[in-house]
């Protein structure tokens, strides 16, 4: 079975700073996705990046980029020049194509923006 | 394009009562999914539909929870009689099937409290 490790349960980081936050996965699949999902306070999640396992080339979307090294099943995400806006819950979250196309949630990283 | 809708967005009952939430999806979502978060943890998936047929219920505690997705658009799950331990925050999200089903959309919950 597959399973999302979060080691982070809070972190913070200064406004316009970078920050990373890591995710390790296990798994048996050689084709997947692999998602950062944003959880504000407000409880609405939005996704923030996704990764096909098959792309080599990692993610990008404005200020949130990933790390993918799937040999060592890792999937880290860098928020640029981070704003207050970016105070969260973030998920990260493993996806196997094909049949119920489910996800397995990491237990999620608690990001505070400080002023 | 509206979201995903849900309601009500907050409830209290007592123990051993029961109650219903409501949820639409994005129109042509023909995926519908129920989600369990208790606080501090990750969504765990509780019961996904494809149109009005079940995928995936296997964590789904079925001696009190189930849910219906009769007309394959709205859904609503109940929990029957509610315990301590069922406070928490239930999430509905949608998708596409297949591939382009990767990213899931999520309303924005209702948090249910049993006292």
């Amino acid at each position: 079975a597959q399973t999302v490790t979060q080691s982070q349960p809070e972190m913070s980081v200064q406004e316009a700073e970078t920050v990373t936050l890591s995710c390790t996965y296990d798994t048996s699949e050689n084709n997947y996705y692999l998602f950062w999902y944003k959880q504000p306070p407000s409880r609405q999640m939005i996704l923030v990046i996704r990764q096909e396992a098959y792309k080599q080339q990692n993610a990008t979307e404005n200020r949130f980029s990933v790390n993918f090294q799937k040999a060592a099943k890792s999937f880290s995400l860098k928020i640029s020049d981070s704003q207050l806006g970016d105070t969260a819950m973030y998920f990260c979250a493993f996806m196997k194509p094909g049949g119920a196309y489910k996800y397995i949630f990491g237990t999620g990283t608690r990001l505070k923006v400080l002023a | 394009e509206a979201g995903v809708a849900q309601s009500p967005r907050y409830k209290i009952i007592e123990k051993r009562q029961s109650v219903a939430f409501w949820c639409n999806p994005i129109s042509g979502h023909a995926t519908l999914y129920w989600y369990q978060q208790i606080l501090g943890q990750g969504p765990k998936l509780l019961i996904q539909f494809q149109n009005n047929g079940v995928v995936d219920d296997s964590q789904l505690p079925k001696d009190r929870f189930s849910a219906e997705r009769l007309k394959g658009v709205d859904s609503t799950l109940k929990i029957q009689p509610a315990k301590l331990e069922d406070s928490a925050v239930y999430l509905c999200a949608s998708s596409l099937w297949g591939p382009k089903g990767s990213e899931q959309y999520f309303g924005p919950g209702t948090r249910l409290t049993v006292t």
